[in-house]
């Protein structure tokens, strides 16, 4: 079974600059989340899609981040403009379902930004 | 709100040792507590976990048992090999219904030398 897959993994931009990242989550997996981790920090959570529709978003700073998950199926997280604080791994993970502790998360690679 | 503290690293072990890495939460009502683990240059993946209290979660010879009385989740090995090498990752979910969110401790690297 393919896993979560991510793109690019790595990215190098300059402040104010605009980047998106991709994610491909596991075939038949209804829910999706982007997380942010920071180095030396843990993941936080940034937004969780069920199907195409957003589920929590309550971590996602809206003036810059934004994301959005078309026919329910791949996601794509977009940071226009860049800060140099936004330089962290961007974490993709998928589950079957949500509403249960069973439903385990799969994590993707990661893509690491850096913000120059 | 909700919070996790584990211990910080690098924690450097000799092969064969008996590893601990602390774990303690802060939640409100009844969360679920995962170990995650991150190899070199691979994604998080999930090592154990356990619903409820008194719970232990088990694999690869790694444990943890879920203390309500104490808020803890360490994990535990009695005999590390080079390559549990990794990253270990605390974590809580709470919650429920839609909401799936985990919540993570900062991480400890764990070294195991030959």
């Amino acid at each position: 079974e393919a896993g979560v897959a991510q793109s690019p993994r790595y990215k190098i931009i300059e402040k104010r600059q605009s980047v998106a990242f991709w994610c491909n989550p596991i075939s038949g997996h209804a829910t999706l989340y982007w997380y942010q981790q920071i180095l030396g920090q843990g993941p936080k959570l940034l937004i969780q899609f069920q199907n195409n529709g957003v589920v929590d978003d309550s971590q996602l700073p809206k003036d810059r981040f934004s994301a959005e998950r078309l026919k329910g199926v791949d996601s794509t997280l977009k940071i226009q403009p860049a800060k140099l604080e936004d330089s962290a791994v961007y974490l993709c993970a998928s589950s079957f379902a949500a509403g249960a502790v069973y439903n385990e998360q799969f994590f993707g690679p990661g893509t690491r930004l850096t913000v120059l | 709100g909700d919070s996790v503290t584990q211990m910080e690293g690098p924690v450097t072990l000799s092969e064969e040792a008996f590893l601990t890495i602390n774990c303690t939460y802060t939640a409100t009502g009844y969360p679920s507590l995962f170990w995650y683990v991150q190899y070199p240059g691979e994604g998080l993946q999930l090592l154990l976990k356990a619903t409820k209290a008194d719970d232990k979660g088990s694999n690869k010879g790694f444990e943890a048992t879920y203390r309500k009385e104490t808020t803890s989740f360490h994990l535990e090995k009695g005999s590390v090999q080079v390559s549990d090498s990794a990253v270990y990752f605390c974590a809580l979910m709470s919650g429920g219904g839609a909401t799936n969110k985990l919540i993570f401790g900062t991480g400890t690297l764990l070294a195991v030398q030959p």
